[in-house]
Protein backbone atom coordinates (compact mmCIF):
# COMPACT_ATOMS: atom_id res chain seq x y z
CA UNK A 1 0.00 0.00 0.00
CA UNK A 2 1.18 3.18 -1.05
CA UNK A 3 -1.03 5.27 1.51
CA UNK A 4 -1.88 8.85 0.68
CA UNK A 5 0.26 10.03 -2.11
CA UNK A 6 0.55 13.43 -2.86
CA UNK A 7 1.70 15.52 -5.98
CA UNK A 8 3.96 17.79 -6.64
CA UNK A 9 5.84 17.82 -3.44
CA UNK A 10 6.97 21.53 -4.56
CA UNK A 11 5.40 24.38 -6.13
CA UNK A 12 6.26 27.68 -7.11
CA UNK A 13 3.30 29.90 -8.93
CA UNK A 14 3.18 33.35 -9.78
CA UNK A 15 -0.14 35.44 -8.95
CA UNK A 16 -2.73 34.67 -10.59
CA UNK A 17 -1.42 31.11 -12.00
CA UNK A 18 -3.86 28.37 -11.36
CA UNK A 19 -2.78 25.01 -10.34
CA UNK A 20 -4.12 21.67 -9.05
CA UNK A 21 -3.03 19.75 -6.06
CA UNK A 22 -3.11 15.88 -6.40
CA UNK A 23 -4.08 13.71 -3.91
CA UNK A 24 -4.93 9.75 -4.08
CA UNK A 25 -5.32 6.92 -1.78
CA UNK A 26 -5.00 3.37 -2.27
CA UNK A 27 -7.05 2.40 0.96
CA UNK A 28 -10.32 2.83 -0.02
CA UNK A 29 -11.27 5.09 2.63
CA UNK A 30 -14.31 7.00 2.51
CA UNK A 31 -13.42 10.44 4.63
CA UNK A 32 -10.85 12.34 2.66
CA UNK A 33 -9.47 16.18 3.34
CA UNK A 34 -7.50 19.08 2.48
CA UNK A 35 -5.71 20.98 5.36
CA UNK A 36 -3.18 24.39 5.29
CA UNK A 37 -0.19 24.79 7.41
CA UNK A 38 1.38 27.92 7.91
CA UNK A 39 4.33 28.62 10.19
CA UNK A 40 3.71 28.22 13.58
CA UNK A 41 0.31 27.25 12.95
CA UNK A 42 -1.79 24.52 13.12
CA UNK A 43 -3.48 22.66 9.97
CA UNK A 44 -6.80 24.47 8.96
CA UNK A 45 -9.38 22.16 7.06
CA UNK A 46 -10.11 23.88 3.42
CA UNK A 47 -12.37 21.44 2.21
CA UNK A 48 -13.20 17.67 2.81
CA UNK A 49 -15.30 14.75 1.48
CA UNK A 50 -17.58 11.66 3.17
CA UNK A 51 -17.37 9.88 -0.02
CA UNK A 52 -17.68 10.10 -3.32
CA UNK A 53 -19.68 13.02 -4.98
CA UNK A 54 -19.74 14.42 -1.57
CA UNK A 55 -17.98 17.74 -0.54
CA UNK A 56 -18.47 20.36 1.60
CA UNK A 57 -16.20 23.53 2.68
CA UNK A 58 -13.82 23.50 5.94
CA UNK A 59 -12.54 26.67 7.69
CA UNK A 60 -10.46 28.01 5.00
CA UNK A 61 -12.70 27.17 1.23
CA UNK A 62 -12.37 30.48 -0.36
CA UNK A 63 -9.57 30.23 -3.30
CA UNK A 64 -10.00 26.91 -3.73
CA UNK A 65 -12.18 24.16 -5.23
CA UNK A 66 -12.20 20.41 -4.70
CA UNK A 67 -14.44 17.63 -6.49
CA UNK A 68 -14.34 13.73 -5.78
CA UNK A 69 -15.34 11.86 -8.34
CA UNK A 70 -14.01 8.71 -7.41
CA UNK A 71 -13.00 7.17 -3.75
CA UNK A 72 -9.00 7.08 -4.50
CA UNK A 73 -8.64 10.76 -5.94
CA UNK A 74 -9.26 14.57 -4.34
CA UNK A 75 -7.65 17.08 -6.12
CA UNK A 76 -7.45 20.77 -4.74
CA UNK A 77 -7.77 23.62 -7.40
CA UNK A 78 -6.44 26.80 -6.46
CA UNK A 79 -8.37 29.43 -9.47
CA UNK A 80 -6.35 32.40 -8.93
CA UNK A 81 -3.24 32.08 -6.65
CA UNK A 82 -2.00 34.80 -4.08
CA UNK A 83 0.87 35.00 -1.81
CA UNK A 84 -1.52 34.38 0.92
CA UNK A 85 -2.06 31.13 0.12
CA UNK A 86 1.69 30.12 -0.26
CA UNK A 87 1.82 27.49 2.83
CA UNK A 88 2.12 23.60 2.71
CA UNK A 89 -0.87 21.70 2.06
CA UNK A 90 -1.89 17.92 3.65
CA UNK A 91 -3.88 15.74 2.46
CA UNK A 92 -5.36 13.19 4.29
CA UNK A 93 -7.86 9.76 4.30
CA UNK A 94 -9.49 7.95 7.16
CA UNK A 95 -12.50 5.12 7.14
CA UNK A 96 -15.78 6.42 7.92
CA UNK A 97 -15.25 9.27 10.42
CA UNK A 98 -13.11 11.95 11.12
CA UNK A 99 -12.81 10.84 14.12
CA UNK A 100 -10.92 8.06 12.86
CA UNK A 101 -7.16 8.33 12.23
CA UNK A 102 -6.34 10.46 9.48
CA UNK A 103 -3.50 8.94 7.57
CA UNK A 104 -1.92 12.28 6.26
CA UNK A 105 0.03 12.81 2.68
CA UNK A 106 3.83 13.80 2.95
CA UNK A 107 2.53 17.70 2.05
CA UNK A 108 3.05 19.64 -0.98
CA UNK A 109 5.19 22.66 -0.14
CA UNK A 110 3.27 26.05 -2.42
CA UNK A 111 5.14 29.39 -2.75
CA UNK A 112 3.18 31.94 -4.51
CA UNK A 113 5.28 35.01 -6.03
CA UNK B 1 -17.86 28.71 15.81
CA UNK B 2 -14.69 26.63 17.45
CA UNK B 3 -11.88 27.60 19.28
CA UNK B 4 -8.79 25.45 21.00
CA UNK B 5 -6.01 26.55 23.07
CA UNK B 6 -2.99 24.87 24.01
CA UNK B 7 0.11 26.07 25.08
CA UNK B 8 2.72 26.79 22.52
CA UNK B 9 5.76 25.07 23.72
CA UNK B 10 6.76 22.70 27.00
CA UNK B 11 10.58 21.80 27.71
CA UNK B 12 11.25 18.69 29.68
CA UNK B 13 14.36 16.38 30.22
CA UNK B 14 14.84 12.79 29.11
CA UNK B 15 12.96 10.57 31.21
CA UNK B 16 10.53 13.41 32.87
CA UNK B 17 6.75 12.89 32.66
CA UNK B 18 5.08 15.90 30.50
CA UNK B 19 1.37 17.53 30.32
CA UNK B 20 -0.01 19.42 27.45
CA UNK B 21 -3.46 20.38 28.23
CA UNK B 22 -6.27 21.22 25.49
CA UNK B 23 -9.19 23.46 26.10
CA UNK B 24 -11.65 23.86 23.36
CA UNK B 25 -15.25 25.58 22.84
CA UNK B 26 -17.02 24.17 19.80
CA UNK B 27 -20.52 22.80 19.52
CA UNK B 28 -21.55 19.15 17.70
CA UNK B 29 -18.76 17.97 19.66
CA UNK B 30 -17.93 14.58 18.86
CA UNK B 31 -14.71 13.86 20.67
CA UNK B 32 -11.07 14.52 21.24
CA UNK B 33 -8.04 13.59 18.97
CA UNK B 34 -4.12 13.89 19.09
CA UNK B 35 -2.16 13.75 17.07
CA UNK B 36 1.87 14.26 16.48
CA UNK B 37 4.10 16.06 13.83
CA UNK B 38 8.12 15.98 13.50
CA UNK B 39 9.82 18.83 11.73
CA UNK B 40 8.92 18.30 8.12
CA UNK B 41 6.66 15.69 8.67
CA UNK B 42 3.25 15.09 8.14
CA UNK B 43 0.93 14.57 11.60
CA UNK B 44 0.30 10.76 13.09
CA UNK B 45 -2.75 9.80 15.23
CA UNK B 46 -1.78 9.39 18.53
CA UNK B 47 -5.33 8.75 20.55
CA UNK B 48 -8.63 9.55 20.33
CA UNK B 49 -11.32 10.41 23.46
CA UNK B 50 -14.99 10.22 22.86
CA UNK B 51 -15.82 9.61 26.38
CA UNK B 52 -14.85 10.97 29.63
CA UNK B 53 -11.58 9.23 31.39
CA UNK B 54 -8.13 8.39 31.07
CA UNK B 55 -7.11 6.11 27.21
CA UNK B 56 -3.50 4.63 27.69
CA UNK B 57 -1.65 3.40 24.99
CA UNK B 58 2.17 2.65 25.75
CA UNK B 59 4.04 5.89 27.19
CA UNK B 60 1.38 7.86 25.67
CA UNK B 61 -2.13 8.92 27.86
CA UNK B 62 -4.93 10.87 26.68
CA UNK B 63 -7.81 12.32 29.06
CA UNK B 64 -11.10 14.18 28.14
CA UNK B 65 -13.58 15.57 30.30
CA UNK B 66 -16.53 16.49 28.42
CA UNK B 67 -18.27 18.82 31.25
CA UNK B 68 -14.89 20.73 31.64
CA UNK B 69 -14.28 20.99 27.52
CA UNK B 70 -10.55 20.12 28.81
CA UNK B 71 -8.28 17.23 27.05
CA UNK B 72 -4.81 16.48 27.97
CA UNK B 73 -2.07 14.49 26.62
CA UNK B 74 0.35 12.85 29.28
CA UNK B 75 3.92 11.64 27.92
CA UNK B 76 5.79 9.34 30.32
CA UNK B 77 9.55 8.68 29.94
CA UNK B 78 10.01 11.13 27.40
CA UNK B 79 12.95 10.23 24.85
CA UNK B 80 14.59 12.84 22.33
CA UNK B 81 12.54 11.33 19.89
CA UNK B 82 9.61 12.59 21.45
CA UNK B 83 10.82 16.51 20.10
CA UNK B 84 7.81 17.45 18.29
CA UNK B 85 4.67 19.46 18.02
CA UNK B 86 1.58 18.09 19.44
CA UNK B 87 -2.06 19.41 18.17
CA UNK B 88 -5.39 18.07 19.90
CA UNK B 89 -8.12 18.15 17.27
CA UNK B 90 -11.68 18.16 18.10
CA UNK B 91 -13.85 16.01 15.92
CA UNK B 92 -16.98 18.11 14.79
CA UNK B 93 -19.66 16.09 13.62
CA UNK B 94 -17.97 15.29 10.44
CA UNK B 95 -14.88 17.66 10.84
CA UNK B 96 -11.64 17.68 12.01
CA UNK B 97 -10.54 21.16 13.64
CA UNK B 98 -6.89 21.30 14.91
CA UNK B 99 -5.57 23.46 17.61
CA UNK B 100 -2.45 25.65 17.09
CA UNK B 101 -0.15 22.60 18.95
CA UNK B 102 2.02 22.45 21.54
CA UNK B 103 5.91 22.64 20.55
CA UNK B 104 7.58 19.94 22.73
CA UNK B 105 11.51 20.11 23.52
CA UNK B 106 13.01 16.95 25.05
CA UNK B 107 17.07 17.81 26.59
CA UNK B 108 19.27 15.33 27.70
Amino acid sequence: NAGVTQTPKFQVLKTGQSMTLQCAQDMNHEYMSWYRQDPGMGLRLIHYSVGAGITDQGEVPNGYNVSRSTTEDFPLRLLSAAPSQTSVYFCASSSGLASNEQFFGPGTRLTVL
Amino acid sequence: GQSLEQPSEVTAVEGAIVQINCTYQTSGFYGLSWYQQHDGGAPTFLSYNALDGLEETGRFSSFLSRSDSYGYLLLQELQMKDSASYFCAVVNTDKLIFGTGTRLQVFP
